[in-house]
């Protein structure tokens, strides 16, 4: 079971715009479109911003963004805000015998 | 409001035994599939177990098969995660989420394991 892979790191300043990718092989991520985000501020719990590739939860700022090419998933934040600094993590359905991959993490910082 | 509640975390010796709970309120329980997920100091999230809203199906990680069994009261709308046989790396933050259509929302706040001599 190996996860996915993102980059350790990213950053941008306030008001930018910032892309972190997400990837997998045919057999997860290029394989369904079970793919998730997460947001989690170090002490408290994970929460999820996007599913399925594209879609945001209710209350998920639209600046939060989902998109999906091949084996390789990208969320995008724009406009980037202070309390957007955390670490993300994406995640993809991988098929019964091995089930939710996550990637091993991004933290972004806003400059 | 939608609310996880982890419990049964603790400090515990290589080889030794816990018994994790998650209480859930404010959804119905028994139709949703739920998760173990957790995460090492300094680490990611790795995922852990999945059971589906009968505990019909039942998933494991290759890293806990074997030694961590995952089970669900649906009438106290509880899930549970046994570990036995716990080693050093099994140290972690539990955390319960609810699975929805592959995506783990909401997440309880988590409960620590300690696997140290």
């Amino acid at each position: 079971q190996s996860a996915l892979t993102q980059p350790p790191s990213a950053s941008g300043s306030p008001g930018q715009s910032v892309t972190i990718s997400c990837t997998g092989t045919s057999s997860d991520v290029g394989g369904y479109n079970y793919v998730s985000w997460y947001q989690h501020h170090p002490g408290k719990a994970p929460k999820l911003i996007i599913y399925e590739v594209t879609k945001r939860p209710s209350g998920v700022p639209d600046r939060f963004s989902g998109s999906k090419s091949g084996n390789t998933a990208s969320l995008t934040v724009s406009g980037l805000q202070a309390e957007d600094e955390a670490d993300y993590y994406c995640n993809s359905y991988a098929g019964s015998n091995n089930f939710g991959v996550f990637g091993g993490g991004t933290k972004l910082t806003v400059l | 409001e939608v609310q996880l509640v982890e419990s049964g975390g603790g400090l515990v010796q290589p080889g030794g035994s816990l018994r994790l709970s998650c209480a859930a309120s404010g959804f119905p329980f028994s139709v949703y599939s739920m998760n173990w997920v957790r995460q090492a100091p300094g680490k990611g999230l790795e995922w852990v177990s999945y059971i589906d809203r009968r505990g019909g199906n039942i998933y494991y990680s290759d890293s806990v098969k074997g030694r961590f069994t995952i089970s669900r009261d649906n009438a106290k709308n509880s899930l549970f995660l046994q570990m036995n046989n716990l080693r050093v790396d099994d140290t972690a933050v539990y955390y319960c989420a609810r699975e929805d259509w592959g995506s783990y929302s909401p997440w309880g706040q988590g409960t620590m394991v300690t696997v140290s001599s």
